[in-house]
């Protein structure tokens, strides 16, 4: 299965833009790219995902490298709700596993 | 809809005792799965199952045990608690209807073993 690499922890200042960053080198062709974001004591839930072109949603927006070996998901405006662990993840669409890895934790100071 | 649903929030076992945790979803998806989440780490995926009947297993399966009877529900067994298997519990579910497999995450339940 394809990896991801994420840093550890990030901060940002509320109501500023963060843009937090994910590696995926070995992606293969049919490998989709999903975030999710975990709030302290919560369950994941579904951020966005994305092939090859950029993504918005009311939540976020994703930008894919045109290698694809990258991604960046942006937060526009960060709040202090923002902050939680995010994950980002590989998913074919011919395959079921989903491999979560150890996130990146977002910290927003007010 | 209620989501993704699991009982019990809390338990404590005893090392040996066995238990199932519940896991019901009512959005009529095929796939379900179960991951447990240690202190400070990721999501590992212990089992999953693609439509009632049908169960493969995930990273970390030893000492577990599923079964898919039904769409809905989607339990999880413990043959013989260990401390090892303290953690939090999630289970998830998605359909291939939806855009591309976005899963739906329950509360989770902690477990502890003593």
């Amino acid at each position: 299965d394809a990896k991801t690499t994420q840093p550890n922890s990030m901060e940002s200042n509320e109501e500023e833009p963060v843009h937090l960053p994910c590696n995926h080198s070995t992606i293969s062709g049919t490998d989709y790219i999903h975030w999710y974001r975990q709030l302290p004591s919560q369950g994941p839930e579904y951020v966005i995902h994305g092939l090859t072109s950029n993504v918005n949603n009311r939540m976020a927006s994703l930008a894919i490298a045109e290698d694809r070996k990258s991604s960046t998901l942006i937060l526009h405006r960060a709040t202090l709700r923002d902050a939680a662990v995010y994950y980002c993840i590989l998913r074919n669409t011919g395959g079921f596993k989903t491999i979560f890895g150890a996130g990146t934790r977002l910290f927003v100071k007010a | 809809n209620a989501g993704v649903t699991q009982t019990p929030k809390f338990q404590v076992l005893k090392t040996g005792q066995s238990m199932t945790l519940q896991c019901a979803q009512d959005m009529n998806h095929e796939y379900m799965s179960w991951y447990r989440q240690d202190p400070g780490m990721g999501l590992r995926l212990i089992h999953y199952s693609v439509g009632a009947g049908i169960t493969d297993q995930g990273e970390v399966p030893n000492g577990y045990n599923v079964s898919r009877s039904t769409t809905e529900d989607f339990p999880l067994r413990l043959l013989s608690a260990a401390p090892s298997q303290t953690s939090v519990y999630f289970c998830a579910s998605s359909s291939d209807r939806d855009t591309l497999y976005e899963q739906y995450f329950g509360p989770g339940t902690r477990l502890t073993v003593t």
